[in-house]
């Protein structure tokens, strides 16, 4: 089993409409979580950091934690065609530097 | 956060021979980090390099294959060696957050295509 698993998709909605991107976990041990953005031929993006269970919102973006369930995700309101890209969720052990484990990335495609 | 050069973008390499990569970073940083990106799999780390240390690869990397040099703070170089098609990959590297910011700020990074 991996430690994180993450569905590759690719997942298209219609513009406007509300995203919801989900990884799970196995070690309960990790402590933050986040949510890269990576479009095509570019370097991940962070768009997200929690290192708490419960929501945290900036813009159009929410994510969410859930440890009890081992389980995270990134909702995106308003969805429009620039948010096309793969989005990954990371987390850690402890806060400062810890290996870093990466879902596979989710393929979003917001069409017009 | 801070801003990261890499290069080359990409490049396309015969069999056998080495590519050495390039991260420059604006700001000085204490670790660096190289992954590895293959089509359908996660992230994965290579190694970590301090700077006046020998880098800290991760298991089933080993430094002949992928040298990593760390002159200063704000640079870095990896080496792919004796290469073969296996290794075509995105190779990224990564800085931890600075300037306060949490999380990790990655280069644009090198698409290597191994022929």
């Amino acid at each position: 089993q991996k430690e994180v698993e993450q569905d590759p998709g690719p997942l298209s909605v219609p513009e406007g409409a509300i995203v919801s991107l989900n990884c799970t976990y196995s070690n309960s041990a990790f402590q933050y979580f986040m949510w890269y953005r990576q479009y095509s031929r570019k370097g991940p993006e962070l768009l997200m950091y929690t290192y708490s269970s419960g929501n945290k919102e900036d813009g159009r973006f929410t994510a969410q934690v859930d440890k009890s369930s081992k389980y995270i995700s990134l909702f995106i309101r308003d969805s429009q065609p620039s948010d096309s890209a793969t989005y990954l969720c990371a987390m850690g052990l402890s806060g400062g530097y810890q290996k870093v484990t990466f879902g596979t990335g989710t393929k979003l495609q917001v069409i017009p | 956060s801070a801003v990261i050069s890499q290069k080359p973008s990409r490049d396309i390499c015969q069999r056998g021979t080495s590519l050495t990569i390039q991260c420059q970073v604006d700001s000085q940083v204490t670790m660096m980090f190289w992954y590895r990106q293959q089509p359908g799999q996660s992230l994965t780390l290579i190694a970590t390099a301090n700077q006046g240390s020998e880098a800290t690869y991760e298991s089933g990397f080993v430094i002949d294959k992928f040298p990593i040099s760390r002159p200063n703070l704000t640079f870095s170089t990896l080496t792919v060696s004796n290469m073969s098609p296996e290794d075509s990959s995105i190779y990224l590297c990564s800085v931890s957050g600075t300037g306060g910011a949490s999380g990790y700020t990655f280069g644009s990074g090198t698409r290597l295509t191994v022929v």
